[in-house]
């Protein structure tokens, strides 16, 4: 499975954009770039999921080049509410081979 | 509503005892994940079972064990408790079936203290 390499923390006011970016340089062919939220005292939860081009959904947007080798992840307008733990994860999809690996995470901490 | 839980919710122990920790979901899942989560290392995969009877390995396996009677449960035992155990430990489930994406459900922990 890919490695990935991501900020271990941002810092961000309410109300701005936020662009969190992941760095995969071994994605496979058949690897898709998946997208978790950790709050405090609570599992990840599932944001987005993407392969190529963008991704959007009600909570965020994901960019991927046409190399693949990184990918973004936009959280328009947040509020205090989005301070949480992001993980980038890289693997293929469904099936028997759906086990994922969690890095670290980029911790997100919005001010007021 | 289907949901994925996890009992007990925090946990004392002593070294040396044993200690099984419970996850159910009722997603009808065939997926279903351990992971534990320390401080600097984020979540690292312990075990997984692709369905009922099957356990595999994960990263840091070594000390725990599974077993998977049915499609509900994926008791997670600690056979000998260790101080390096002491983590947070989390359970999740994913479908496999027809699924678009790697959605895993987590549930809400368990907070475990090795003394």
């Amino acid at each position: 499975l890919a490695k990935t390499t991501q900020p271990i923390s941002m810092d961000s006011y309410e109300g701005q954009e936020v662009n969190i970016t992941c760095s995969h340089n071994n994605i496979a062919t058949n690897d898709y770039i998946t997208w978790y939220q950790q709050f405090p005292s609570q599992g990840p939860r599932f944001i987005i999921q993407g392969y190529k081009t963008k991704v959007t959904n009600e909570v965020a947007s994901l960019f991927i080049p046409a190399d693949r080798k990184s990918s973004t992840l936009s959280l328009p307008r947040v509020s205090l509410s989005d301070t949480a733990v992001y993980y980038c994860l890289v693997g293929p999809y469904g099936g028997a081979t759906n086990k994922l690996i969690f890095g670290t995470g980029t911790l997100l901490a919005v001010q007021p | 509503d289907a949901e994925i839980t996890q009992s007990p919710r925090h946990k004392i122990t002593e070294t040396g005892r044993q200690v099984t920790l419970a996850c159910h979901q009722t997603w009808n899942h065939n997926n279903m994940f351990w992971y534990r989560q320390d401080l600097g290392h984020g979540l690292r995969l312990i075990h997984y079972s692709y369905g009922v009877q099957d356990t595999n390995k994960g990263e840091v396996s070594d000390g725990y064990s599974v077993s998977r009677s049915n499609t509900e449960d994926l008791p997670l035992t600690l056979e000998s408790a260790a101080s390096s155990q002491t983590s947070v430990y989390f359970c999740a489930s994913s479908d496999d079936r027809g699924s678009s994406y790697n959605e895993q459900f987590f549930g809400p922990g368990t907070r475990l203290t090795v003394l």
